[in-house]
């Protein structure tokens, strides 16, 4: 099956620093991906939409200034969390998708982030 | 809006028990209804899926049968092995496009 990956799996950074996360689709071109958060014993919480080449797509009150994503090939897009407070500790995970069919779509392993 | 309620975990059960996994929302419109899968260190993967009333989704000897009268969706399966030990997910989707709503995962812990 279609594989991606996230990089880093974990990743431990100072408050007030930015931090980038890569989503990258292995083995198929992905026109768009989708970032999600979790929180502990919470639900998947979509973030944004991104189709390549054009500007992300943002849920409701998700800071766009503050979750940067770029979707700049079909196999790459990044998260990077501006100016990270503690507050932003987070699980991120992205998925990727080839088509408008939802069932045909594959998610990242997710990566850990702690803000301290 | 849309929402998702899974049993809380973590479930722990013997191998070859037998397996449910509740799950109920609530959504606008008629929603199509997914199980996800995520094993330890991978990403969601999809289990099964059920797009209207009645439907029976099926996959890896799991069930689960979309059941409008209650809003349910319960993961069921009848024997279960170690392997099975995973994080699982309920998710919906309304009115076309990518965006799913996801419960907040049941961690299954299956023993010998």
């Amino acid at each position: 099956g279609a594989v991606v990956s996230q990089h880093p799996s974990r990743v431990i950074c100072k408050s007030g620093t930015s931090v980038k996360i890569e989503c990258r689709s292995l083995d198929f071109q992905a026109t768009t991906m989708f970032w999600y958060r979790q929180f502990p014993k919470k639900s998947l919480m979509l973030m944004a939409t991104s189709n390549e080449g054009s500007k992300a797509t943002y849920e409701q009150g998700v800071e766009k200034d503050k979750f940067l994503i770029n979707h700049a090939s079909l196999t790459l897009s990044t998260l990077t969390v501006t100016s990270a407070h503690p507050e932003d500790s987070s699980f991120y995970i992205c998925s990727a998708a080839t088509s408008g069919r939802i069932d045909e779509q594959y998610f990242g392993p997710g990566t850990r982030l702690t803000v301290t | 809006g849309n929402s998702v309620t899974q049993m809380e975990g973590p479930v722990t059960l013997s191998e070859e028990a037998f397996l449910t996994i509740n799950c109920t929302y609530t959504a606008t419109g008629y929603p199509s209804l997914f199980w996800y899968v995520q094993y330890p260190g991978e990403g969601l993967q999809l289990l099964l899926k059920a797009t209207k009333a009645d439907d029976k989704g099926s996959n890896k000897g799991f069930e689960a049968t979309y059941r409008k009268e209650t809003t349910s969706f319960h993961l069921e399966k009848g024997s279960v092995q170690v392997s099975d030990s995973a994080v699982y997910f309920c998710a919906l989707s309304t009115g076309g496009g990518n965006k799913l709503t996801f419960g907040t995962g049941t961690q299954l812990k299956v023993e010998l």
